[in-house]
């Protein structure tokens, strides 16, 4: 275990349902972030929390909806997701401020198919 | 635009054979480097980092790192790879704010 831990490992949902993605880090990191991450594109940043206040919203569609409610949680809630979104989604946390010398550390994802 | 290009998409070694993976950036000013590594079914890993002071870099399971400034790369090297260190890498640079911005990433199959 990497201290970032997600859940679910996999997720099956039909593009009407609503379901959530979950992620809690135990680093006391101040600092968590979503990315998708899709066959044969780049990781694709798409919110950033910084002390629970979001920092980032790369574009992302209003079908995906994070919500940050504490420092070591987050959640990416879906609802009407289309095929296109199956992908693997990555939670990831890093300790911000100081000089900055710091990377991120990744959870294991939650593998998305969208039928 | 700002982007991360990593030049080798397949890369087949044998085992023992010298390893460079070539990364290159397109953001100005100062910037942060990184070398991520994601093993099969595995979860995103930090080889190395390269903030400031000596431009090469030296990481672990004897991955090594060198920051060129001026050609805007960050290339990353192993004198000789091994079975395990099949992988996908990649590079991911930080030049404001928090976010990562990733490189499309690299797949090294080493052959025995």
């Amino acid at each position: 275990e990497t201290g970032v831990t997600q859940t679910p490992r996999h997720l099956v949902m039909g593009m009407t349902n609503k379901k959530s993605l979950k992620c809690e880090q135990h680093l006391g990191h101040n600092a968590m972030y979503w990315y998708k991450q899709s066959a044969k594109k780049p990781l694709e940043l798409m919110f950033v929390y910084n002390f629970k206040e979001q920092t980032e919203n790369n574009s992302v569609p209003s079908r995906f909806s994070p919500e940050c409610p504490n420092s070591s949680h987050l959640f990416l809630h879906l609802h009407t997701l289309q095929p296109e979104d199956s992908a693997l989604y990555l939670c990831a946390s890093s300790q911000e401020g100081g000089t900055g010398a710091y990377g991120y550390t990744f959870g294991s994802g939650t593998r998305l198919t969208v039928v | 635009a700002q982007s991360v290009s990593q030049h080798n998409h397949h890369v087949i070694l044998s085992e023992a054979a010298s390893l460079e993976l070539g990364c290159n950036y397109s953001y100005g000013g100062t910037v942060n480097l990184f070398w991520y590594v994601q093993y099969p079914g595995q979860h995103l890993q930090l080889l190395l980092k390269y903030f400031s002071g000596d431009p090469l870099v030296k990481g672990i399971k004897g991955f090594e790192a060198e920051f060129i400034k001026s050609k805007f790369s960050f290339n990353l090297r192993k004198p000789s790879v091994q079975w395990s260190d099949t992988a996908e890498y990649f590079c991911a640079v930080r030049n404001s704010g928090y976010a990562l911005n990733f490189g499309k990433g690299t797949s090294l199959l080493v052959t025995p």
